[in-house]
């Protein structure tokens, strides 16, 4: 089964830097996205990290740690339509198509 | 290109009936899975379809089935819906990209509230 921990809530100022972190227990590892969620919206794909190692995109970058169970967020610049949910999800190494949520971080940037 | 379509966006079902949920997945894309989201919760993984063939299950009871139509849409069916069924039930269409990557996309969702 799976395991997946990430913070409930979080709180920033807009322009400032926020990371998420993640950790997972897996019975198989096959990679780790990222969702951002506005309020009764779809996830949204953010990141996808499969190697240990950073992946950076614009203002998101995303963190990987294989050996330790672990994946970091980073928001950077933070702008006031940052506010949303952040899900964390490891995909199964049974299904590729299987994804396993954390249960969000709610990110509040106030101005 | 239209992206994942979902159907009806809001639905109310009194406990003990049967809802069907509708997805119409992006162009192009063969797989189709379905995710429960209550509130407050991450998705949890109901089903995956393929080529018309089910090809994952997630821990739901044996009320819940689906199906993926030759179009590649799919079908969501609750049986004898209970109060804990209330929840935003969610469509990913996806594709392989290249070895061991590919694309998900999740649909708007549709949000079922049964009273």
């Amino acid at each position: 089964g799976q395991n997946i921990d990430q913070p409930t809530e979080m709180t920033a100022t807009e322009g400032a830097i926020v990371q998420i972190n993640c950790t997972y227990q897996t019975s198989g590892f096959n990679g780790l996205f990222w969702y951002q969620q506005h309020a009764g919206e779809a996830p949204t794909f953010l990141s996808y990290n499969v190697l240990d190692g950073l992946e950076e995109k614009g203002r998101f970058s995303s963190f990987l740690s294989r050996s330790k169970g672990y994946s970091y967020l980073l928001l950077k610049e933070l702008q006031m339509k940052d506010s949303a949910s952040y899900l964390c999800a490891v995909r199964s190494l049974s299904n590729d198509y299987k994804l396993s949520f954390g249960a969000g971080t709610t990110v509040t940037v106030r101005a | 290109d239209a992206g994942v379509t979902q159907s009806p966006t809001h639905l109310i079902k009194t406990r003990g009936q049967h809802v069907t949920l509708r997805c119409s997945p992006i162009s192009g894309h063969k797989s189709v899975s379905w995710y429960q989201q209550v509130l407050g919760q991450g998705p949890q993984f109901i089903f995956q379809y393929y080529e018309k063939e089910e090809r994952g299950r997630g821990n739901f009871p044996d009320r819940f089935s689906a199906r993926q139509f030759p179009n590649y849409s799919s079908e969501l069916n609750v049986n004898a819906l209970l109060l804990g069924d209330s929840a935003l039930y969610l469509c990913a269409s996806s594709r392989p990209v290249s070895f061991g990557l590919y694309e998900q996309y999740f649909g708007p969702g549709t949000r079922l509230t049964v009273t």
